[in-house]
């Protein structure tokens, strides 16, 4: 049973830092890996997609990266700000009927 | 305006009570799936479908009935809603063996008492 796992589970930093949420899974044969992003009470916002066949993504401050053979993935978000602040869950498609297995997602709190 | 969408936004239900939680999608994706959401647990598959006339169950489908007579629609069925069915509920479309990934709708906060 395929497993995802973010860490920090939640994370404050000043306006401006660059960071990285990490998200790791368990069973690497994955069809492709999706970030999303969530406010507070709303939906999911789709941020960047990798198919298992790539190794990064990018849309404009943000990058994610993805190591299939390691299990991990990462997103790293350049000069911060506070519309930032938001719940970051990392989702992995096994490919079966393309069900997603989410994390428990990491709460991120940009102050200035 | 193209997306996922989902009614009621917010419902209250008393115990042994049923309902509908309805989703529609204007995208024309094959793979449509209903997922719950709780604090700490992150979302958890309900049911999904690969197309019209074909459901399968998730993670956690027991209390929940779907159906998919069309491509656009997939409701949620509440049989007999209990207590600990209280959570928010997202629908969820993509395509097949396309690399969109997938769109989620606003959700629907259901409480039950």
């Amino acid at each position: 049973k395929q497993e995802v796992t973010q860490i920090p589970a939640a994370l404050s930093v000043p306006e401006g830092e660059n960071l990285v949420l990490n998200c790791s899974f368990t069973d690497s044969a994955i069809y492709n890996l999706q970030w999303f992003r969530q406010d507070p009470g709303k939906g999911l916002t789709s941020l960047l997609l990798i198919q298992s066949s790539q190794r990064e993504q990018t849309s404009g401050r943000l990058n994610a990266s993805l190591d299939k053979s390691s299990g991990r993935s990462t997103l790293y978000i350049a000069a911060s700000q506070p519309g930032d602040s938001a719940t970051y869950l990392c989702a992995v498609n096994t490919g079966t009927a393309s069900k997603l297995t989410f994390g428990t997602g990491t709460r991120l709190q940009v102050t200035l | 305006n193209a997306g996922v969408t989902q009614t009621p936004k917010f419902q209250v239900l008393k115990t042994g009570q049923s309902m509908t939680l309805q989703c529609a999608q204007d995208m024309n994706h094959e793979y449509m799936s209903w997922y719950r959401q709780d604090p700490g647990m992150g979302l958890r598959l309900i049911h999904y479908s690969v197309g019209a006339g074909i459901t399968d169950q998730g993670e956690v489908p027991n209390g929940y009935n779907v159906s998919r007579s069309t491509t656009e629609d997939f409701p949620l069925r509440l049989l007999s809603a209990a207590p600990s069915q209280t959570s928010v509920y997202f629908c969820a479309s993509s395509y097949d063996k396309k690399p969109g990934g997938y769109t989620f709708g606003s959700g629907t906060r259901l409480t039950v008492v």
